[in-house]
């Protein structure tokens, strides 16, 4: 069966300091990545999207970055935090086959920029 | 733009029905997904509606009509353990699987 990792689970962070988030899936190849971000009485907002090692896509212009140097992993940087950073972080994969289209979310990563 | 809406809050008892609805404008259509979330946590996936009609699942049933733009989920016997914010998002479409979600409604159940 197909598992989902994100850590750290919880984090605070000063603005201006660096981030590293991470995803990892286990038991498929090849999967379709997403970051997704929840800020305080918003809806979910999708941040980035992988086909690919290599390959990111990014959806709304930002602070943060992806990267996918593995083909299970999934990485969110930035360089220097803002305090809109603040929200709740979810991972999600989908089998690489159209024949699938629903997505699975990670335990996400609840970050405060403080 | 991508618009889709749903009621912020809704409150029902417990063994009710209840109803969800979500309104939609988007560029591309790929299906219509509805998620439960608890508080604090990842969303768990519930349905999955591309064509138009009703998808039963047990307790949880889900309804689309594309050419009004319009979904519904409709939660049956209604369990203490339902209370939850229930998302609904629109996949654009092609097979990038780029959802958009709706702010979600946050559905109490009372004793």
């Amino acid at each position: 069966s197909q598992t989902i990792h994100q850590w750290p689970a919880t984090l605070v962070q000063p603005v201006g300091s660096p981030l590293s988030l991470e995803c990892t899936v286990e038991g498929t190849s090849n999967p379709n990545l997403y970051w997704y971000r929840q800020a305080a009485g918003r809806g979910l907002q999708l941040l980035f999207y992988s086909v690919g090692i290599g390959q990111i896509s990014s959806e709304v212009p930002q602070n943060l970055s992806a990267s996918r140097p593995q083909d299970r992993q999934f990485i969110l940087s930035s360089k220097k935090l803002l305090l809109s950073d603040s929200g709740f972080y979810l991972c999600a994969w989908r089998p690489p086959r159209t024949s699938s289209f629903e997505q699975y979310f990670g335990p996400g990563t609840r970050l405060t920029v403080t | 733009g991508q618009n889709i809406d749903q009621p912020t809050e809704m409150t029902a008892t417990e063994g009710a029905i209840v109803q969800i609805n979500c309104t939609y404008q988007t560029s591309g259509f790929n299906g219509l997904f509805w998620y439960q979330q608890h508080a604090g946590e990842a969303p768990t996936f519930l349905s999955y509606n591309v064509l138009d009609g009703l998808e039963e699942k047990g307790r949880f049933s889900s309804f689309l009509s594309r050419s009004k733009g319009y979904s519904y989920l409709l939660l049956k016997e209604l369990q203490m353990k339902d209370s939850a914010s229930y998302l609904c998002a629109v996949d654009r479409g092609s097979t990038l699987g780029r959802l958009y979600f709706g702010r979600g409604t946050q559905l109490t159940v009372w004793p």
